[in-house]
């Protein structure tokens, strides 16, 4: 079946530090591969997508590549600020199906 | 441009209580999500709907939930009885005409079982 797994939190950083969430997937068929953000007391928003091996996708600083041969999708950004703190879902969706399949979240917390 | 509209923000029942959601997606999506997310988990599609047709409702628990989307524009989603075990966050989000796109989310509907 298809699925997600990302990395536990929480995850404490200070500001300016590196991050990375790690996110790995299982899909029958060709998925197109998302990160979703969801800042305290909001909506989940995407942040970033790719839809095929070695697309990158980018978006407020943050990065992530698709890697067929490692099943992977992993979420980075090379300063963080406190206003990045939030819930960060990893997520796959299988070209030209219906059904986006979430990673149950990880946690940022970004200290000043 | 309004985003996905969410009612109520809270809600606090006694089970066996009924209790319903409301969406408003964003106009021109027609495509419409409900989500069900659990404390510490991610969204779970509960069902889907292509205009007014539910096209999958296969996680929807259909003994004491229940959806509509009439004229295939808002929606609303039942609980008849709650449990205890239905708290959580149901969550509503649209799209353009179904695919792998992007998902566009309300704010949630947080309910409480006491």
């Amino acid at each position: 079946g298809n699925s997600v797994t990302q990395m536990e939190g929480p995850v404490t950083l200070s500001e300016e530090a590196f991050l990375t969430i790690n996110c790995t997937y299982t899909a029958t068929g060709y998925p197109s591969l998302f990160w979703y953000v969801q800042y305290p007391g909001e909506g989940l928003q995407l942040l970033l997508k790719a839809t095929k091996a070695d697309d990158k996708g980018s978006n407020k600083g943050f990065e992530a590549t698709y890697r067929k041969e490692t099943t992977s999708f992993h979420l980075e950004k090379g300063s963080v600020q406190v206003s990045d703190s939030a819930v960060y879902f990893c997520a796959l969706s299988i070209t030209g199906g219906f059904k986006t399949i979430f990673g149950a979240g990880t946690r940022l917390f970004v200290k000043a | 441009e309004a985003g996905v509209v969410q009612s109520p923000r809270y809600k606090i029942i006694e089970k066996k209580q009924p209790v319903a959601f409301w969406c408003n997606p964003i106009s021109g999506h027609n495509t419409l999500y409900w989500y069900l997310q659990n404390l510490g988990q991610g969204p779970e599609l509960l069902i889907r709907y292509e205009n007014e047709e539910a096209v999958d409702d296969s996680q929807l628990p259909k003994d004491r939930f229940s959806a509509e989307r009439l004229k295939g524009v808002d929606s609303t989603l039942k609980i008849q009885p709650a449990e205890l075990g239905d708290s959580a966050v149901y969550l509503c989000a649209s799209s353009l005409a179904g695919g792998a796109g992007e998902l566009f989310f309300g704010e949630g509907s947080r309910l409480t079982v006491l």
